[in-house]
């Protein structure tokens, strides 16, 4: 069964401290990964999507890799406006129809 | 400006009723999709629309029926509504329906059965 679980649940950071989250899959072939961000409240918003091992794709102080069975989400030097919930999702390939499976995300805040 | 809307953003009703909730996107996307958020953040698809044509329906009570009249407009029609109805239902949208292009959210609609 395809499976995509975030570690950790929920992260505490300092301003500056840089970390790293974490989303695992089993799937039946990646056709693509999604990261998400979502703010209290407000819909998912889009920020990466990766296509093969080895893909890495930046955005400010973020920035998505990925492996054959995982993708990791690193925040350099992060922020308290970065403080949101950070969600992970799969398309597998054998899936013509857009249906994501989504891991339960990784909630972190940023402590000033 | 809004790319995907969603309307009522909360919907408070009893044990019984029936309800709708709307959705709209004006960024020319071919395929629309329903998604329900639990307690616990978990998101699921509940369904797929692309040019009107229905792609995904996952297991889900038939009590729940998808409308679109047109590309743009995505309905979810709810029956005889239950308590593990409460959640936080998501309308999408992407440019096509093949799964490798992101998806774009809406802001939500907040659903509580009392």
């Amino acid at each position: 069964e395809d499976q995509v679980t975030q570690s950790p649940e929920a992260l505490r950071l300092q301003e500056g401290e840089s970390s790293s989250l974490n989303c695992s899959y089993t799937v039946s072939g990646l056709r693509g990964l999604f990261w998400y961000r979502q703010d209290p409240g407000k819909g998912p918003e889009f920020l990466f999507t990766l296509y093969s091992a080895g893909e890495e794709k930046e955005k400010e102080r973020l920035k998505a890799t990925l492996t054959k069975k995982e993708s990791f989400l690193h925040i350099t030097a992060p922020k308290p406006e970065d403080s949101a919930t950070y969600l992970c999702a799969v398309h597998p390939r054998g899936s013509n129809t857009g249906k994501l499976i989504f891991g339960q995300g990784t909630t972190l805040q940023v402590k000033p | 400006d809004t790319a995907v809307s969603q309307t009522p953003k909360y919907l408070v009703t009893q044990m019984g009723n029936d309800k709708s909730i709307k959705c709209e996107q004006n960024l020319g996307h071919d395929t629309m999709y329903w998604y329900k958020q639990d307690s616990k953040k978990f998101l699921k698809i509940m369904f797929s629309y692309n040019n009107k044509e229905l792609i995904i329906n996952e297991t889900v009570p038939n009590r729940f029926s998808p409308k679109s009249p047109d590309k743009a407009h995505l309905n979810l029609h709810i029956n005889s509504l239950e308590l593990g109805d409460s959640a936080v239902y998501f309308c999408a949208s992407s440019p096509w329906g093949s799964g490798e292009s992101e998806q774009y959210f809406g802001p939500g609609t907040r659903l509580t059965v009392t």
